[in-house]
């Protein structure tokens, strides 16, 4: 299977914590994209990170990509309670006239206000 | 404006009856897909449709029969429904290419079957 893992399955902070969700997978791939989902909704997407890329930040996130050993993490800094929600990596490889994603298994975050 | 829609936002129906999830993005994107999720939060495409032509079909069985009218929408029929099918289905659409690879997710149809 080419379904990625996440890491932790879930996880309980304080808000003004910062909290870390790590990613693996199993084949090359072209990027690899951040997804937030909120209870009952859809998938939001956070962030890109292409696979010459190493970091990429954007406001309180910071995504890394370490291609060498297929994986990926995301720090969320400064939690707040709004950021309660599943996270979900998800890789892309081009293929043809679609972009596939693989998503992982997700990390569901609890912020504690 | 919503960009992707998907309509209806719950169905509960029977084993054995036949339904469908319409799903349209007014992002002018020219790719749209179909997502499963089951009950452990496991995400899987089902479909891809790029300008109304069949890209990805990952095994899925085929009661289930997606359709583009035009690029603007793709629905989904399902025959014959099983238990195994309740899920949340969602939608989501993109424009390949470029550096547009985000996709756009619909906010999902809940479908439980009895």
């Amino acid at each position: 299977s080419q379904q990625g893992e996440e890491d932790p399955q879930a996880l309980s902070i304080q808000e003004g914590e910062n909290a870390t969700m790590n990613c693996s997978y199993k084949t090359s791939i072209n990027n690899l994209q951040w997804y937030r989902q909120n209870s009952g909704r859809g998938l939001v997407h956070l962030i890109l990170i292409r696979s010459n890329e190493r970091e990429k930040h954007s406001g309180r996130l910071r995504v890394t990509l370490d291609t060498s050993k297929k994986s990926s993490s995301l720090l969320i800094t400064a939690s707040r309670a709004a950021d309660t929600a599943s996270y979900f990596c998800a890789t892309e490889n081009y293929g043809g006239a679609t972009n596939k994603l693989i998503f992982g298994t997700g990390t569901l975050l609890a912020v504690q206000p | 404006d919503t960009a992707v829609s998907q309509t209806p936002k719950y169905l509960v129906t029977q084993m054995g009856n036949d339904k469908s999830i319409k799903c349209e993005q007014n992002l002018g994107h020219d790719t749209m897909y179909w997502y499963k999720q089951d009950s452990k939060k496991f995400l899987k495409i089902m479909f891809s449709y790029n300008n109304k032509e069949l890209i990805i079909n990952e095994t899925v069985p085929n009661r289930f029969s997606p359709k583009s009218p035009d690029k603007a929408h793709l629905n989904l029929h399902i025959n014959s429904l099983e238990l195994g099918d309740s899920a949340v289905y969602f939608c989501a659409s993109s424009q390949v290419g470029g550096a547009r690879e985000t996709q756009y997710f619909g906010p999902g149809t809940r479908l439980l079957v009895l």
